[in-house]
């Protein structure tokens, strides 16, 4: 089995702060970890995701993620918070054991920007 | 022109009634998925098709039926609808090429269903 904890389900940071949104994973067999943004009105589209190469994922929009094995951990981060990163933000997890791997997503944590 | 579309986007409809979303793409992909959203929820999956003739129920699948009329159709019907079906509706298209669980999935737009 596995899941994903999003701690928050509301975040408020000012313009120009640091963004941390947080991940935590449960899975039997090494993972694919994905971040998704949802802008309002619209459907998901992906930010970006770690399949097994470097720890450290770029993505859009300067958003990066960590995965740390130890703390079963892939939070996201944004060094600077701008008006239109104002969303909401799901992570997921998929078993990265081969063949068809369900994905499970988060509750999901909306992300204000405060002007 | 928007890969993968829905139609419709809003709909009312009242309980007891049959009705049918619809999800088409142009990204020649074959895996398709019907999810649903609600608040403080999540997306949870309902159906699941591989291909047109694979069909696989997803974790919450009981008073919905699918149907892939073809690689790029997948349509979602409720059968007799209920209140507690209202919810936020998306499909998803992903590249099995790519998969093993990696591939990511592109959603459509969603329909907002209420039921009355």
């Amino acid at each position: 089995a596995q899941s994903v904890t999003q701690l928050g389900s509301h975040v408020s940071v000012s313009e120009g702060a640091l963004v941390l949104l947080r991940c935590n994973y449960s899975s039997s067999v090494p993972p694919y970890l994905f971040w998704y943004v949802q802008y309002p009105n619209q459907g998901l589209q992906l930010l970006l995701k770690y399949t097994s190469a470097a720890t450290l994922v770029k993505g859009i929009n300067g958003f990066e993620a960590e995965f740390k094995k130890s703390e079963t951990s892939f939070h996201l981060t944004k060094p600077s918070a701008h008006m239109s990163d104002a969303a909401e933000y799901f992570c997921a997890v998929s078993g990265g054991s081969g063949g068809y791997q369900k994905v499970t997503f988060g509750t999901g944590t909306k992300l204000q920007v405060i002007p | 022109d928007a890969d993968v579309t829905q139609t419709p986007r809003n709909r009312i409809t009242k309980t007891g009634k049959r009705i049918m979303l619809e999800c088409s793409q142009t990204k020649g992909h074959d895996r398709m998925y019907w999810y649903r959203q609600d608040p403080g929820l999540g997306l949870r999956l309902i159906y699941y098709s591989f291909d047109v003739k694979d069909i696989n129920k997803g974790e919450i699948s009981d008073g919905y039926s699918v149907s892939r009329q073809a690689q790029a159709k997948f349509s979602l019907s409720l059968e007799s609808a209920i209140p507690n079906q209202t919810a936020l509706y998306f499909c998803a298209t992903s590249d099995q090429r790519t998969g093993g669980g990696r591939e990511t999935q592109y959603f459509g737009p969603g329909t907002r269903l209420l039921v009355l």
